[in-house]
Order: structure tokens, then C-alpha cells, then sequence
């Protein structure tokens, strides 16, 4: 079974550094693309960006380059959003998610998803 | 503002059809882009509901149907269960930004 799980919630001061992470099983890691995509609260999915394990290819939504980091370990089948400066407006909801349609971006969706980390950034 | 358009809120009654539409432009669904579709149960995560503009993955009941014309795609939900209340999104391919979404479509039965 294709599993995507992420780590859990975290509560952090803003100002503050963070990393977390979305492991991948019962597939072959680096031969799909992950994405990733937030949710804040009440509000709609926004896609932030996505990497190719195989080579770390790495593509940004523009809302969201310069703001954060995508890196993955294909060791350890492990996706990272790593942020080094949180503010306050961080707060979200994140999703990992496979690209489970090759390589190709053009006619790929995502399946399945992982569970969400709950990222809070306050004072 | 999302690229890909849904209206904020649609309702039907068990038992009833409902639609969900999509609009974008011409540089996703107006391109010739696949349009996918998403549920979300409240405080769950996403889970695919129609990839390739009609295709459904196994475990999806067949009440659940997808098109797509020009530049805009739809969802189509009959046989309205209370169950089915959830928030759906479209997604695509843009040739700027790669991947859009939708905004969202609150389903509430009624």
C-alpha cells in the first residue's frame, strides 16, 4: 500500500526555524514526484511546490519561492518543507502528496495524501 | 484569487444531482490540461476523486462523475448522500505556474 505520513504538530514562536516531514512507503520514492500544499485555516488548498527525489528536481509556486525549502532524502524515502524565519501568517495546515503519474507534470494529480501537519506560529 | 474558479457553496437534497463546476483559462483547462478532483471531509485530508477529467479510482462509487469542454470542467454528484457533504477542488496544470488549484465548492446536503 502507498503510504505518504508526515510528522506531527508543531508549536513554534515566530522568528523561529522549522522542518518537517513526510515519509513515503510501499512505492519507489524516488521515481514519483511529492508536492507539497498549504491550508490555512478555513480557507482552500494552495499548492506550494514539488521535488523529484530521483535527481531533486525542484519546482516552486511562485507565491511561496524564497519562503520556504523543499529537500528530500531518498536514503531514508523522506520528503522535507523547512522554513527559517516562521511568522505568524505560517499557521497551517500542510499537505504532502504523490504525483503517482510518472515524471511528467502535465497529467499528473495527487495520490495519495499524507495526514496533515499542523504548523502554529505564535507568541 | 485562484486560477482554477469554483463557486463558494452549492446544495442539493439526498437523492438529488448536483454540479460543480470549474473555470480557468487558456493556459491550464483551456489548453487541453486534465482536470482532477478532490474531496475533502471535514478535518480530513484531500482525497482524489476524479483524475484525467473522468476517470475514477477504484473506491470511488460511480454516483461520482467528471467532465471537462473548453475551458472549463465539472463534477457531477448524483444520488445526493449525507455523507457526500464535504468541500470539493479542481486541480490542473498551468503553463506558468505548473500546478493550480480551485478554490473550493462547500457541498451541503440538505
Amino acid at each position: 500500500e502507498v503510504q505518504l505520513v508526515q510528522s506531527g504538530a508543531e508549536v513554534k514562536k515566530p522568528g523561529e526555524s522549522l522542518k518537517i516531514s513526510c515519509k513515503g512507503s510501499g512505492y519507489s520514492f524516488t521515481s514519483y514526484w511529492i508536492g507539497w500544499v498549504r491550508q490555512m485555516p478555513g480557507k482552500g488548498l494552495e499548492w506550494m511546490g514539488i521535488i523529484y527525489p530521483g535527481d531533486s528536481d525542484t519546482r516552486y509556486s511562485p507565491s511561496f519561492q524564497g519562503q520556504v525549502t523543499i529537500s528530500a532524502d531518498k536514503s531514508i524515502s523522506t520528503a522535507y518543507l523547512q522554513w527559517s524565519s516562521l511568522k505568524a501568517s505560517d499557521t497551517a495546515m500542510y499537505y504532502c502528496a504523490r504525483l503517482p503519474a510518472g515524471q511528467q507534470l502535465v497529467k499528473n494529480w495527487f495520490d495519495p495524501w499524507g495526514q496533515g501537519t499542523l504548523v502554529t506560529v505564535s507568541s | 484569487q485562484s486560477v482554477l474558479t469554483q463557486p463558494p457553496s452549492v446544495s442539493g437534497a439526498p437523492g438529488q444531482r448536483v454540479t460543480i463546476s470549474c473555470t480557468g483559462s487558456s493556459s491550464n483547462i483551456g489548453a487541453g490540461y486534465d482536470v482532477h478532483w478532490y474531496q475533502q471531509l471535514p478535518g480530513t485530508a484531500p482525497k482524489l476523486l476524479i483524475y484525467g477529467n473522468s476517470n475514477r479510482p477504484s473506491g470511488v462509487p460511480d454516483r461520482f462523475s467528471g467532465s471537462k469542454s473548453g475551458t472549463s470542467a465539472s463534477l457531477a454528484i448524483t444520488g445526493l448522500q449525507a455523507e457526500d457533504e464535504a468541500d470539493y477542488y479542481c486541480q490542473s496544470y498551468d503553463s506558468s505556474l505548473w500546478v493550480v488549484f480551485g478554490g473550493g465548492t462547500k457541498l451541503t446536503v440538505l
